[in-house]
């Protein structure tokens, strides 16, 4: 069984510019769901995707945009880079319809804004 | 509004010493409980769970929660802790109506250091 995996593991950026990470979800599972983690915070709920649309989203500005693909691989997005979004990315992948919280995490991207 | 409380930032032990890491949640409609885990330099992987039935759950290595819903806590306790228990520990809450979503509410997160 493969788990989430994630890319790339490090990056840095300079304000203003655009950032894209990329995940692939664990065999199995049709549902993706980001995570902004900031040093020294709990993980924070970005969106999640199903049938390659968005299903929810939390308290993020449009810049932070989303993608998900037929194989249930996902992309995020973020647009004129902020110092503030220096931060561990996370996806999540789940099987929705089990309704039970349980999301398997890959290791993050961790993202450095200049 | 919910959210979620962990009290203790950090908490040091010994090894082989009892410990609690403390989480309180405030939710007006009911919720699923979660402790995920987080060793150095990977993801959150999930520890224990409270969906429904019994409010004492455990995990396969040693750790318990027990759900107090007229304290709005759900506590983490492991009687006798070991190196490999070292980790960051995040509480989490889901709420019910976010049926059609798999959107969890963390806490800050409790850096467990145990020491020999």
């Amino acid at each position: 069984e493969t788990g989430v995996t994630q890319s790339p593991t490090h990056l840095i950026k300079t304000r203003g510019q655009q950032v894209t990470l990329r995940c692939s979800s664990q065999s199995g599972h049709n549902t993706v769901s980001w995570y902004q983690q900031a040093l020294g915070q709990g993980p924070q709920f970005i969106f999640q995707y199903y049938r390659e649309e968005e299903n929810g989203r939390g308290n993020f500005p449009p810049r932070f945009s989303g993608l998900q693909f037929p194989n249930y691989s996902s992309e995020l997005n973020v647009n004129a880079l902020e110092l503030d979004d220096s931060a561990l990315y996370l996806c999540a992948s789940s099987s929705q319809g089990s309704h039970t919280g349980e999301l398997f995490f890959g290791e993050g991207s961790r993202l450095t804004v200049l | 509004a919910q959210s979620v409380t962990q009290l203790d930032s950090q908490v040091p032990v010994f090894e082989e010493a009892p410990v609690e890491l403390r989480c309180n949640y405030s939710s007006s409609v009911s919720v699923y409980l979660f402790w995920y885990v987080q060793y150095p330099n990977q993801g959150l992987q999930l520890l224990l769970k409270y969906l429904s039935g019994s409010t004492l759950v455990k995990s396969i290595n040693g750790f318990e929660a027990e759900f107090n819903k007229s304290q709005t806590s759900f506590h983490l306790r492991k009687p006798s802790v070991h190196i490999s228990d070292t980790a960051e520990y995040f509480c989490a809450v889901s709420d019910l109506r976010s049926y059609n979503t798999d959107k969890l509410i963390f806490g800050t997160g409790t850096r467990l250091q145990v020491f020999p």
